[in-house]
């Protein structure tokens, strides 16, 4: 069936760094979604990305597609300790709306 | 976006016991799914609960182990059945809005002793 591969799984910066999690399909996706998670939360939709090359930000938060639609990736601008938690890809599964799940990368920023 | 609440938030249980855990959303969604996620762990989805038909579930979960409840659009039940330690997780569900996109619960934290 279809995966999502998502790397590192632990990234561990100091606040002020940038941090980058990516995620890659064997086969093109239709679109990529991101959540985020705090530590003894629940996910958090953060956003959909549907179009080839798409590039979409959200504050210090930058989200892409790729251009064959088979990656994508989330980087975060100068981390704030208010950024810690799990960052979740997530893609359709097909027609039945379910959706595939990467690892996770969890996020750990030193004041 | 939708609200969406979950009980008990937590439960400590003893071994062979059942928990029903359960799901109240305040808009009427047409699927909702149930999750298991472990500590540090991705989620893993058990079902999709189906109004008005039995439940969907995935490789590796039963209907004996996890019976699900879909009354209505906006509510849901997960029993976890004849538990055992291995059935100590976060369960959560999630609703599915536009394009595909999910909401979830606070979640369920489980311990079975």
């Amino acid at each position: 069936g279809q995966q999502v591969m998502q790397i590192p799984q632990y990234q561990h910066v100091q606040e002020g760094e940038d941090f980058t999690t990516y995620c890659n399909s064997s086969t093109t996706l239709s679109n990529i979604q991101w959540y985020k998670q705090r530590p003894g939360g629940h996910p958090v939709f953060l956003i959909q990305l549907v179009k080839s090359g798409e590039v979409k930000k959200q504050k210090r938060l930058t989200f892409q597609f790729g251009e064959a639609k088979k990656n994508s990736s989330l980087h975060i601008t100068a981390t704030q300790t208010t950024d810690v938690g799990t960052y979740f890809c997530a893609v359709n599964a097909g027609n039945n709306r379910k959706l595939i799940w990467g690892l996770g990368t969890s996020l750990a920023v030193n004041p | 976006s939708a609200v969406i609440s979950q009980k008990p938030s937590r439960d400590i249980c003893q071994r062979g016991t059942s928990l029903t855990i359960q799901c109240q959303v305040d808009s009427q969604v047409t699927m909702m799914f149930w999750y298991r996620q472990q500590p540090g762990q991705s989620l893993t989805l058990i079902a999709t609960a189906n109004q008005g038909s039995e439940a969907t579930y995935e490789s590796g979960f039963v209907i004996d182990k996890f019976p699900i409840s879909r009354p209505n659009l906006t509510f849901s039940t997960l029993t976890v059945s004849n538990m055992s330690p291995e059935d100590s997780s976060i369960y959560l569900c999630s609703v599915g809005l536009v394009a595909d996109t999910q909401y979830f619960g606070p979640g369920t934290r489980l311990t079975v002793l």
